[in-house]
């Protein structure tokens, strides 16, 4: 079946560094590809998204490809903040009408 | 409401009882979904609304679980004779419209069954 694999935590990390998670997915077709981040206290929230491949996706400093190819979508950020410290999912869905398939999650330290 | 609204925030049982879990989605959004999330398992889809139908009930795990949603609006999550599995957040979101769109999640109820 369709399911995501993301890279385990904690990952920590010094303020100002260069923060990659790694996702990869598996899934018949085209489906599009999320990450939602979880902050301490708060409900889980779109980080941002991406429908096609080669589609970037980027939003509070944050980006990810999508890449057919290698069927993966990393998360990246060039300088991290102590504020950044989260637990971030990666997810898939088929399309509209088909569930989001979330991956186990990936908790983030960041160190001042 | 300003957002996803999921009552009670915390809710301990003993094994056996039933439990109702209740969901108060941002006005207007056609679209609701119940998750759970267990420690180290990610997020488990359960079952997903469109008004008042539910298209998916594929992820509830037994027949001790069920959900209904009246009025387009509030939906209520039933486990019947919990289990000690049964522990876990139960996450509630919605959405102007399907999966693609912004799921808007409430912070959850935290089920303890002891």
């Amino acid at each position: 079946g369709d399911s995501v694999t993301q890279m385990e935590g904690p990952v920590t990390l010094s303020e100002e560094a260069f923060l990659t998670i790694n996702c990869t997915y598996t899934a018949t077709g085209y489906p599009s590809l999320f990450w939602y981040v979880q902050y301490p206290g708060e409900g889980l929230q779109l980080l941002l998204k991406a429908t096609k491949a080669d589609d970037k996706g980027s939003n509070k400093g944050f980006e990810a490809t999508y890449r057919k190819e290698t069927t993966s979508f990393h998360l990246e950020k060039g300088s991290v903040q102590v504020s950044d410290s989260a637990v971030y999912f990666c997810a898939l869905s088929k399309n509209r009408d088909d569930k989001i398939i979330f991956g186990k999650g990936t908790r983030l330290h960041i160190l001042p | 409401g300003a957002g996803v609204s999921q009552s009670p925030s915390n809710k301990v049982t003993e094994k056996g009882k039933d439990v109702e879990l209740r969901c108060d989605p941002i006005s207007g959004h056609t679209a609701l979904y119940w998750y759970r999330q267990s420690l180290g398992q990610g997020l488990e889809f359960l079952i997903y609304f469109q008004g008042n139908s539910a298209p998916d009930k594929s992820g509830l795990p037994s027949d001790r679980f069920s959900a209904e949603r009246t009025g387009g609006s509030v939906s209520t999550l039933t486990i019947q004779r919990t289990q000690q599995e049964d522990s876990a957040v139960y996450l509630c979101a919605s959405s102007p419209g399907g999966f693609h769109e912004k799921l808007f999640f409430g912070s959850g109820t935290q089920l303890s069954v002891l």
